[in-house]
């Protein structure tokens, strides 16, 4: 069975432009989260969405919008981009809601880079 | 705020016995997970603890005491091939649809 898919894996931007990542999530995966790595930190939570609802957002702005669809895939969004969100895009299903209840399940994720 | 703390980076031998301590808030703490990275590759799952305890899983263990806000991960019989970030990451209640991480343990296994 395929694990957690992200597209693209890299990518080069320019600041100002606006970016959208995809992931699918694990066939059956109802939840997909999304979580932002910078280089040599933790990752941080950005948003969750279960069954096609945003059930959660982290402390980032407005720029960052997300969407899950019928299929329970998702797209991350984030507009007039800065350096500061050079990052790795991190997107993990799990089946269940909560965590906890399942085991969050993350994809390679999409590396980004903003000159 | 819901500080998770675990050292930067630690180094260890091949063979040996590693301990990667992890401390973080206990008002509302739901549960702590350990997941491994290695570098440019995605997160993945060792292990969940919920209740006070050793849970072992092969040569990695993981414990948890809730009441000191302490989890530490338990690596043993070293390979170079661990070498890699460990993150811990903690679910509170309130916000269980969302995982804490803290900035990941560095560990190089050396020869």
């Amino acid at each position: 069975d395929a694990g957690v898919t992200q597209s693209p894996t890299h990518l080069i931007k320019t600041r100002g432009q606006h970016v959208t990542l995809r992931c699918s999530p694990i066939s059956g995966h109802k939840s997909v989260s999304w979580y932002q790595q910078v280089l040599g930190q933790g990752p941080q939570f950005i948003f969750q969405y279960y069954e096609k609802e945003e059930r959660g957002r982290g402390n980032f702005p407005d720029r960052f919008s997300a969407r899950q669809f019928p299929n329970y895939s998702s797209e991350l969004n984030v507009n007039a981009l800065l350096l500061g969100d050079s990052a790795l895009y991190l997107c993990a299903s799990s089946s269940e809601g909560v965590v906890g209840a399942g085991e969050l399940f993350f994809g390679e994720g999409s590396r980004l880079t903003v000159l | 705020g819901q500080n998770i703390d675990q050292p930067t980076e630690m180094t260890a031998t091949e063979g040996a016995i590693v301990q990667i301590n992890c401390t973080y808030q206990t008002s509302g703490f739901n549960g702590l997970f350990w997941y491994q990275q290695h570098a440019g590759e995605a997160p993945t799952f060792l292990s969940y603890n919920v209740l006070d305890g050793l849970e072992e899983k092969g040569r990695f263990s993981s414990f948890l005491s809730r009441s000191k806000g302490y989890s530490y991960l338990l690596l043993k019989e070293l390979q170079m091939k661990d070498s890699a970030s460990y993150l811990c990451a903690v679910s509170f209640s309130g916000a269980t649809n969302k995982l804490i991480f803290g900035t990941g343990t560095l560990l190089a296994v050396q020869p």
